[in-house]
């Protein structure tokens, strides 16, 4: 069964609005990190965030991370048409680096 | 620096045939991972190789599926006599041995079992 579970499934947003999506993961982890897939393309690592840390930055990106509650959420302010993808957050356990995948969000942003 | 590189990027193969994908690593780069995805599904975690070493491989198949990564060459994924449950988009991914590196990935192989 997947580790991390993205809410919403999906999203539609006015360009310019703020995007806020989920993930919720099961066991204790050491990172988690969000990626972005366009149609048909591979992953892009957007932002990791470490078990230790409660939230980070990048850009128009804002990640936090709620240990207590096994969930984290990723804000993109601003939005732009480009953001348009699917979003997936993923875990990786103490000992042991391999990635879990959720099920990720699907953003549209309506010019 | 080349990304990571996935080859062929789309592969038809007839039911009972082999398909045979190709992973380069980004240089420096000594771990590499195999997922699969199906259409409006996230990834599903299938190996995790070092050079010369499978460290897990509990998302493989246990029948067909086999994956290799020597010491020089590409990372290997190899699936025997495909059935139409094969076809699915397999991405390669590769990082850093080190604690929390982050996983590049490649444009994927789309097979397709006809």
């Amino acid at each position: 069964s997947q580790q991390g579970e993205e809410d919403p499934q999906a999203l539609s947003i006015q360009e310019g609005e703020n995007a806020t999506m989920n993930c919720s993961y099961k066991t204790s982890i050491n990172n988690l990190q969000w990626y972005r897939q366009n149609s048909g393309r591979g992953l892009v690592h957007l932002i990791l965030i470490r078990s230790n840390e409660r939230e980070k930055h990048s850009g128009r990106l804002r990640v936090t991370l709620d240990t207590s509650k096994k969930s984290s959420s990723l804000l993109i302010t601003a939005s732009r048409a480009a953001d348009t993808a699917s979003y997936f957050c993923a875990t990786d356990a103490f000992g042991n680096e391999k990635l879990t995948f959720g099920t990720g969000t699907r953003l549209t942003i309506i010019p | 620096n080349a990304g990571v590189m996935q080859n062929p990027r789309h592969l038809v193969r007839r039911r009972g045939q082999e398909a045979r994908l190709r992973c380069s690593p980004m240089k420096g780069h000594s771990h590499v991972y195999w997922y699969r995805q199906l259409p409006e599904e996230g990834l599903k975690f299938m190996v995790y190789l070092q050079k010369e070493n499978i460290i897990d491989e509990s998302g493989m198949p246990k029948e067909r599926f086999s994956a290799e990564f020597p010491k020089e060459g590409p990372s290997i994924l190899r699936i025997q006599q495909v059935v139409r449950g094969d076809s699915a988009a397999y991405f390669c991914a590769s990082s850093l041995p080190v604690r929390a590196s982050v996983a590049f990935f490649g444009q994927g192989t789309r097979l397709t079992v006809v």
